[in-house]
């Protein structure tokens, strides 16, 4: 149980373009999605926290224009990155929560999803 | 606020040895604490968890972490290293006030197992 999927797990695209990334529970309901992005060599930062039917909230620092995260059913947010370029290239790991239970303080995540723009 | 600090980014040991990998956490209230691990351009598995319950905690693959409250560490080991376990090790903590329910995470310990 408790699995997370998202998708596309590789994609490669333009500079100016906009890609979007889905991450799905797909055994659970989860009120409660996190983004990350993870550059080479380095740590999980934590870019926004995403509760189902209502705006993200962003981390200091995140652009929420550039970001966009739409949370839009218990089972689905999406991260679109919009106008790409060559430094937004990273790996994007989200993960889940699961409001019931007794894994209510654990999150669950994804495979990952790894953005090269040229 | 809540940090977590892995000391040493690269830990090597020969197969069979004991794996120690430290982790130090800062929170304003009573943690939870976790530890996950990445292999190459995947994303993180759960090792074991610390929710205030035992502070010995036993976890998969033979992995184990004890919570020091005094010490303020949530220190990994296991017995002995298999080669499988080669990959990257993070420790999280998620803790209250504003950052309830957010994982926090160390800097990552690589670790290197020799045959």
């Amino acid at each position: 149980g408790a699995v997370v999927s998202q998708h596309p797990s590789r994609v490669i695209c333009k500079s100016g373009t906009s890609v979007k990334i889905e991450c799905r529970s797909l055994d659970f309901q989860a009120t409660t999605m996190f983004w990350y992005r993870q550059f080479p060599k380095q740590s999980l930062m934590l870019m926004a926290t995403s509760n189902e039917g209502s705006k993200a909230t962003y981390e200091q620092g995140v652009e929420k224009d550039k970001f966009l995260i739409n949370h839009a059913s218990l089972t689905l947010s999406t991260l679109t990155v919009t106008s790409a370029h060559p430094e937004d290239s990273s790996f994007y790991i989200c993960s889940a929560r699961d409001a019931s239970g007794l894994t209510y303080n654990e999150q669950f995540f994804g495979p990952g999803t790894r953005l090269t723009v040229l | 606020a809540q940090s977590v600090t892995q000391l040493g980014s690269h830990v090597s040991v020969s197969e069979g040895a004991l794996v120690l990998l430290r982790c130090n956490y800062s929170s304003s209230v009573p943690p939870y604490l976790f530890w996950y691990v990445q292999y190459p351009n995947q994303g993180l598995q759960l090792l074991l968890k610390y929710t205030s319950a035992a502070t010995l905690v036993k976890g998969i693959n033979g992995f184990e972490a004890e919570f020091k409250k005094s010490e303020t560490s949530f220190h990994l080991t296991k017995p002995s290293a298999h080669m499988s376990d080669a990959a990257e090790y993070f420790c999280a903590v998620s803790g209250g006030g504003t950052s309830y329910g957010k994982l926090t995470f160390g800097q990552g310990t690589i670790l290197t197992v020799h045959p």
